[in-house]
């Protein structure tokens, strides 16, 4: 039973539109979320995270929402660029950083189209 | 630059013959995990290091194996291996898992055929 749902294989955005990737999450012990990004051959980098204490996580272009009671996450990329094109990972933790490891979703295929 | 180094990046090996995969890093972490991760689906992890701790995943099957012989290596030993076992297997580490913005590291993994 996957705990960490991503339920779109793949999006496609234009380059310079908002990218918005969404995770659903079933175990209300997760309290640390993650989005990795991998690029073919390479193994996942980290890119943003947020704790269950917040609602909202900004980096640069990137901005991860959390929202506790729906058990849903995204990722905003704004303005999307030719190098997001990636595959994106949510990732979950009970134990608040990672010691357990995280659970995954099976990803989603960003393609950013020029 | 610190990194997490996976060898070999391909393996092939026959059906049922042992096989070792490698991971070293320099980043000094305490924590190193392995994970499989089979075409379109998400990494699932296998088994984690906390120094010389080991926890293994329940569901991991007996044929999984790992080693940590001290904090830069970490091996996993596939006793032997069935066709099901393909798969791309990740190494990743972790520097204070208990707090947070403490994210894992990855290698870029080793791609392993079962032939």
């Amino acid at each position: 039973d996957q705990q960490v749902k991503q339920n779109s294989p793949s999006l496609s955005v234009q380059e310079g539109r908002i990218s918005i990737l969404n995770c659903d999450y079933t175990n209300s012990m997760f309290d640390y979320f993650l989005w990795y990004k991998k690029y073919p051959a390479e193994g996942p980098t980290f890119l943003i995270s947020i704790s269950s204490i917040k609602d909202k996580n900004e980096d640069g272009r990137f901005t991860v929402f959390l929202n506790k009671s729906a058990k849903h996450l995204s990722l905003h990329i704004v303005p999307s660029q030719p190098g997001d094109s990636a595959v994106y990972f949510c990732a979950a933790s009970a134990s608040g950083g990672g010691a357990d490891g995280l659970t995954f979703g099976k990803g989603t295929h960003l393609i950013i189209q020029p | 630059d610190a990194m997490v180094i996976q060898n070999p990046r391909y393996q092939v090996t026959q059906f049922g013959k042992p096989v070792t995969l490698s991971c070293s890093q320099t980043l000094n972490h305490n924590v190193m995990y392995w994970y499989q991760q089979k075409s379109s689906q998400a990494p699932k992890l296998l088994f984690h290091y906390y120094d010389k701790d080991f926890n293994n995943e329940a569901d991991t099957p007996d044929n999984f194996q790992s080693r940590r012989p001290n904090t830069s290596f970490c091996f996993l030993d596939i006793r032997s291996p069935g066709l099901g076992d393909a798969a791309m297997y990740l190494c990743a580490t972790s520097r204070d898992p208990g707090r947070l913005n403490s994210p894992l590291h990855f290698g870029n993994g080793t791609r392993l055929t079962v032939t």
